[in-house]
């Protein structure tokens, strides 16, 4: 199956800070989300970004999936955005959605 | 408001004891599938069905059970829970095939079995 890896695993920010979290993955895809898990355990759909740049307020994202990556951009970090970014996606007539092992932010005031 | 709801959000019980956890969606989404998320796994896949009576298994079957009998609900059934099931629960629901669409993704559920 298709593989995601991202990085950095954990990332440490004071509050303000701007931060960019990386996603590669091993083949073409169709479908690529980038979810916040709150300290909650809840799942927060952020973007869905096969291809192309989208914003949402502080957060955007990047996917080139000629490159086989993509990128999520956290601007002027508040303690709110503490948590597990997962990179997901899927690819080919797989329906299963794979997941990567996620990105733990802690922001710090 | 578009949601797929799971309940219920936490649950302890016994060994053996038959639960059923529910999810529903109120999206007319025909894709619909369970999660399972554990400390250093990550989040695999149990089953998933791509429409009413279709379903398929997962990365991690072995144990669960589900049913589309309706294209709103796809409970997760576990028949004889053994604590090796202690984990945090996912349903996921997409519009056609998934392909070209984003998954929504329930609260979750908190199951520990003693």
């Amino acid at each position: 199956g298709i593989q995601v890896e991202q990085s950095p695993p954990d990332l440490i920010l004071q509050e303000g800070a701007n931060s960019t979290l990386r996603c590669n993955f091993s083949d073409s895809v169709n479908n690529l989300q980038w979810f916040h898990q709150n300290p909650w355990g809840q799942l927060i759909n952020l973007f869905y970004i096969p291809s192309g740049t989208k914003q949402n307020g502080r957060l955007s994202a990047t996917t080139v999936a000629t490159e086989r990556y993509s990128l999520l951009y956290i601007s002027s970090s508040q303690t709110t955005d503490s948590g597990v970014y997962f990179c997901a996606l899927r690819g080919g007539n797989d329906y299963k959605l794979s997941f990567g092992a996620g990105t733990t932010v802690t922001v710090r005031a | 408001e578009a949601q797929v709801t799971q309940n219920p959000r936490y649950l302890i019980t016994v060994t053996g004891k038959k639960l059923t956890v529910t999810c529903s969606q109120n999206m007319n989404h025909e894709y619909m599938s369970w999660y399972r998320q554990d400390p250093g796994l990550g989040l695999r896949q149990i089953y998933y069905s791509m429409n009413v009576e279709v379903t398929d298994k997962g990365d991690v079957p072995e144990g669960y059970k589900v049913s589309r009998k309706e294209k709103r609900n796809f409970p997760l059934i576990l028949e004889s829970p053994s604590p090796n099931q202690t984990s945090l629960y996912f349903c996921a629901s997409s519009s056609g095939e998934g392909a070209f669409y984003g998954y929504t993704f329930g609260s979750g559920t908190r199951l520990t079995v003693v």
